[in-house]
């Protein structure tokens, strides 16, 4: 089951560019790489998800070099409301490891005024 | 769609107490997921079902606590007696099988 290591917390201003880089070297072969995002007080949600190259959607950017190796979550302008905790997450798609997911403890972005 | 709910969102109990946590799945998810938060240890699996049935507890701590999923729309989470060691945020979440959807948790105090 391939872990995942990222930055415990990072910091930004508002309307700059933010990169979260999450690094998976055990990735295999049939695993995607997802990422949640979570609020204060609320439970994580999903965000984005991809295999390889890049992914974007109308959240978040992501990008996934040629290896797999890792991957990174780019968010666009940020703003305060930004301010959560990001987990970057490897798994199979179609469940076969599915509930043994490891969250772990997530990237928490502060977003300053 | 009401999304995953869980209910109660607070809930204050001495300790030795039984404590009985409660969600609602997704229409039509057949996963349904206990997750448990602290500070400490960060999001850590309990217990999954599909299709009501218990597939992997071997993240519940200890014989207190005991889930339970008694048909498609309803899970519970007991945990008896409860100790102020298990105060935490417990998510429950649901999925088709590729990602989750989260409750909004229930934060649990035990005094």
């Amino acid at each position: 089951l391939a872990k995942t290591t990222q930055p415990i917390s990072m910091d930004s201003y508002e309307g700059q560019e933010v990169n979260i880089t999450c690094s998976h070297n055990n990735i295999a072969t049939n695993d995607y790489i997802t990422w949640y995002q979570q609020f204060p007080s609320q439970g994580p949600r999903f965000i984005i998800q991809g295999y390889k190259t890049k992914v974007t959607n109308e959240v978040a950017s992501l990008f996934i070099p040629a290896d797999r190796k890792s991957s990174t979550l780019s968010l666009p302008r940020v703003s305060l409301s930004d301010t959560a905790v990001y987990y970057c997450l490897v798994d199979s798609e179609g469940g076969s490891t599915l509930g043994r997911l490891y969250f772990g403890r997530g990237t928490q972005l502060t977003v300053w005024p | 769609d009401a999304g995953v709910i869980q209910s109660p969102r607070h809930e204050v109990t001495e300790m030795g107490q039984e404590v009985t946590l409660r969600c609602k799945p997704i229409s039509g998810h057949d996963y349904l997921f206990w997750y448990r938060q602290t500070m400490m240890r960060g999001l850590e699996l309990l217990i999954y079902f599909n299709n009501n049935v218990p597939i992997d507890d071997s993240g519940m701590p200890e014989d207190r606590f005991s889930a339970k999923m008694p048909n498609a729309s309803f899970s519970t989470l007991k945990i008896q007696p409860s100790e102020p060691r298990d105060s935490a945020v417990y998510f429950c979440a649901s999925s088709l099988g590729n990602g989750y959807t989260f409750g909004s948790g229930t934060r649990l105090t035990v005094v």
